[in-house]
């Protein structure tokens, strides 16, 4: 278990407003990524980090930005929150196994923006 | 980058039967196809996975299939059954940071 914790699961906000969403591992890797999951479009990066104040843009990287301030987290901010941002958000490691690079998910968090 | 199609979007069969999910992929250069599997309200996780020096891979009622000329990979479910019904996502790599692409997803039903 890679021991990932998403917070809040579930966060309903107001169009406009400022978002933060929390990723916390608690096993020291390095690679952290955020993605978006919504219906026909399957699993899309959004950010991912490669390690302290690292980070780079992924896909569908408009309208977010993320933080690494610490190895066990990485943070996710929606700087103004629009409808179009309603969606699952799953934070994953990655993990050397088996000699590849694989990952493990968090439980998602389910923001709704009215 | 790598661009990953995944079909069908929906499969419903019935317990007991076998359940097929296909994905294509761009990048020759791709090396290692993970398939994951999501429940209800949780992330996905990894089932099974294959690396491209073999054409298959087994683990008990489910197999990964590999065909590299045509870049193409299948997901084998035999003898279904209903706590198979999830949505299965197939991914390939890309070239940086460890990252993978993503299928559509294909939401199974396992009828009983």
């Amino acid at each position: 278990d890679a021991g990932i914790t998403q917070s809040p699961r579930h966060k309903v906000t107001e169009t406009g407003t400022p978002v933060t969403l929390r990723c916390h591992q608690t096993e020291n890797h390095r690679y952290m990524y955020w993605y978006r999951q919504d219906p026909g479009h399957g699993l899309r990066l959004i950010h991912y980090s490669y390690g302290v104040k690292d980070t780079d843009k992924g896909e569908v990287s408009d309208g977010y930005s993320v933080s690494r301030s610490k190895t066990e987290d990485f943070l996710l901010t929606l700087e103004s929150a629009t409808s179009s941002q309603t969606s699952v958000y799953f934070c994953a490691i990655s993990e050397f196994q088996g000699g590849v690079y694989g990952y493990t998910f968090g439980s998602g968090t389910r923001l709704t923006v009215v | 980058g790598e661009n990953v199609e995944q079909h069908p979007s929906t499969l419903s069969v019935q317990e007991g039967d076998s359940a097929v999910i296909k994905c294509t992929y761009s990048d020759s250069a791709s090396n290692y196809f993970p398939w994951y599997k999501q429940e209800l309200g949780k992330g996905p996780q990894l089932i099974i996975d294959i690396r491209s020096n073999v054409g298959e891979k087994k683990d008990q009622r489910i197999a990964v299939t590999l065909n590299k000329t045509a870049k193409h990979f299948s997901l084998h479910i035999t003898e279904t059954q209903p706590e198979d019904s999830a949505v299965y996502f197939c991914a390939a790599p890309a070239n940086t940071g460890n990252q993978f692409y993503f299928g559509t997803g294909t939401s199974l039903t396992v009828i009983p």
